[in-house]
């Protein structure tokens, strides 16, 4: 699976979209890029995910550049909540196994 | 509907035990991936089970092993526990067969302690 780079930290006013951003330059073309949160002392928590195409679900939206390079996740409206450990994850499924090869991710934290 | 249910959530063992973890997926999820989470090594994936079967497996040594019933519940064992073991142990659930729609989702994981 791709390696991906993310900035370690990161801060937000509350009320404010969060992007968060995410580089994985040699993501091959069945991975997918996943997102997912972990706030502290739970499990990770699944965002979103996509291939190509630009995503959008009611937790966020997920920005791919077109030569898949990189990715924005953007939590429109932040919350006090959304502060988490966010992870990027580039990942292929053949038929159906999957393994997420979790970096360190960014720590988001919304300030009010 | 009922997520994914880790047992015990707290571990204390002794150097040299071994222990055995569980998972009980999401009702009609098939897979079960294990995970290790320290603060020096991060999120490392362990293994994922599928009908029964080791599907996939991470980098860790045969004193990790798990395996999955016919009811898709997973069990964890480590042998010979290390200091090192001590960790946040997580199990997530999926469907297993399909697309990648949906993600994984996680239980609250059991937190061991060796000492």
């Amino acid at each position: 699976d791709a390696k991906t780079t993310q900035p370690p930290s990161m801060d937000c006013a509350e009320g404010r979209a969060a992007n968060l951003p995410c580089n994985h330059s040699t993501i091959s073309g069945n991975e997918y890029v996943y997102w997912y949160r972990q706030i502290h002392s739970q499990g990770p928590q699944y965002i979103i995910h996509g291939l190509k195409n630009n995503e959008t679900n009611e937790m966020a939206s997920l920005i791919i550049t077109e030569d898949r390079k990189s990715s924005t996740l953007i939590l429109p409206h932040a919350t006090l909540r959304d502060t988490a450990v966010y992870y990027c994850i580039a990942s292929s499924l053949i038929q159906g196994a999957q393994k997420l090869v979790f970096g360190q991710g960014t720590r988001l934290t919304i300030n009010p | 509907k009922a997520g994914v249910t880790q047992t015990p959530r707290y571990l204390i063992k002794t150097r040299g035990q071994q222990v055995t973890l569980s998972c009980s997926p999401i009702s009609g999820h098939r897979s079960v991936s294990w995970y290790q989470q320290t603060p020096g090594q991060g999120l490392q994936f362990l293994f994922e089970y599928f009908s029964e079967t080791q599907r996939n497996k991470g980098n860790f040594p045969g004193r990790f092993s798990g395996r999955q019933f016919s009811n898709s519940r997973s069990e964890m064992n480590v042998s010979t526990l290390e200091l090192g073991d001590s960790a946040l142990y997580l199990c997530a659930s999926s469907l297993g067969d399909r697309g990648p729609g949906g993600g994984y989702t996680f239980g609250s994981g059991t937190r061991l302690t060796v000492v």
